[in-house]
C-alpha cells in the first residue's frame, strides 16, 4: 500500500516568515495530494490540494508544489501570521475505485509574534 | 454549511463496555471514513464505506466494527473497549470517486479507564 513521509515533525518560525513543509509517497499511482490543517480542538480541514497533471497551484499565501518524478510535494505558507499555527497533513491517493487517503503524521506549525 | 457531526467531544468508558461513537453527515456523501489519531502516529484508517449496508477494513479494524444503515449515518463500534483504544477518533466523508478531499467531523475524545 501506500506510505506517505511527511518532514518536519514540528517547526517554528517567526510572524512574517515563510514555512515549507515536505512530503514523499511511495506508489507511483497516486495522483491525488491534499493538505489538511487542523487546528487545537478541531478536526482536520482541507486547505489546498493538487493533482499530478499540475506542478504547482496557489491560493493566496498558500501554495503546493509537485514533482511527480521524485514523488514529493511540499507546502509553502508565505508571510506567516500566528493563526497559521497548527498541525498541518498531506496525504495520497491513486485514482482508482475505492482508493482511500494515505495520510503523513503531520507537522506542528508554531509562529510566533 | 455543510457538516460533518459526531455525537459526543468526550466520552469516558469502563474496560470490557460496547462503545458506540455516531457521525452524521449533511451533504449527501456517499463516502464515509473513521480514522484514529494519536501522538506521533498521525491519522490512521479504520473503517470505511462507500455506500449504505457496506464496509470496508482500514488500516487498523481489529477491535473495531461498523454500521451504515442510512446513507448520512456511519456508526464505530467498540466490541469490548480497552485501555489501548483510548484515542482520538474521526469521521470524514466525501463524494464518490477517487481524488475528493474529506470533510472532517470535530472528533470524540474516548478515554477507556
Amino acid at each position: 500500500g501506500e506510505n506517505v513521509e511527511q518532514h518536519p515533525s514540528t517547526l517554528s518560525v517567526q510572524e512574517g516568515d515563510s514555512a515549507v513543509i515536505k512530503c514523499t509517497y511511495s506508489d507511483s499511482a497516486s495522483n491525488y495530494f491534499p493538505w489538511y490543517k487542523q487546528e487545537l480542538g478541531k478536526g482536520p480541514q482541507l486547505i489546498i490540494d493538487i493533482r499530478s497533471n499540475v506542478g504547482e497551484k496557489k491560493d493566496q499565501r498558500i501554495a503546493v508544489t509537485l514533482n511527480k518524478t521524485a514523488k514529493h510535494f511540499s507546502l509553502h505558507i508565505t508571510e506567516t501570521q500566528p493563526e497559521d499555527s497548527a498541525v498541518y497533513f498531506c496525504a495520497a491517493s491513486m485514482n482508482s475505485g475505492y482508493s482511500t487517503l494515505t495520510f503523513g503524521k503531520g507537522t506542528m506549525l508554531l509562529v510566533s509574534p | 454549511d455543510v457538516k460533518v457531526t459526531q455525537s459526543s467531544r468526550y466520552l469516558v468508558k469502563r474496560t470490557g463496555e460496547k462503545v458506540f461513537l455516531e457521525c452524521v453527515q449533511d451533504m449527501d456523501h456517499e463516502n464515509m471514513f473513521w480514522y484514529r489519531q494519536d501522538p506521533g502516529l498521525g491519522l490512521r484508517l479504520i473503517y470505511f464505506s462507500y455506500d449504505v449496508k457496506m464496509k470496508e477494513k482500514g488500516d487498523i479494524p481489529e477491535g473495531y466494527s461498523v454500521s451504515r444503515e442510512k446513507k448520512e449515518r456511519f456508526s464505530l463500534i467498540l466490541e469490548s473497549a480497552s485501555t489501548n483504544q483510548t484515542s482520538m477518533y474521526l469521521c470524514a466523508s466525501s463524494l464518490s470517486g477517487p481524488n475528493y478531499g474529506y470533510t472532517f467531523g470535530s472528533g470524540t475524545r474516548l478515554t477507556v479507564v
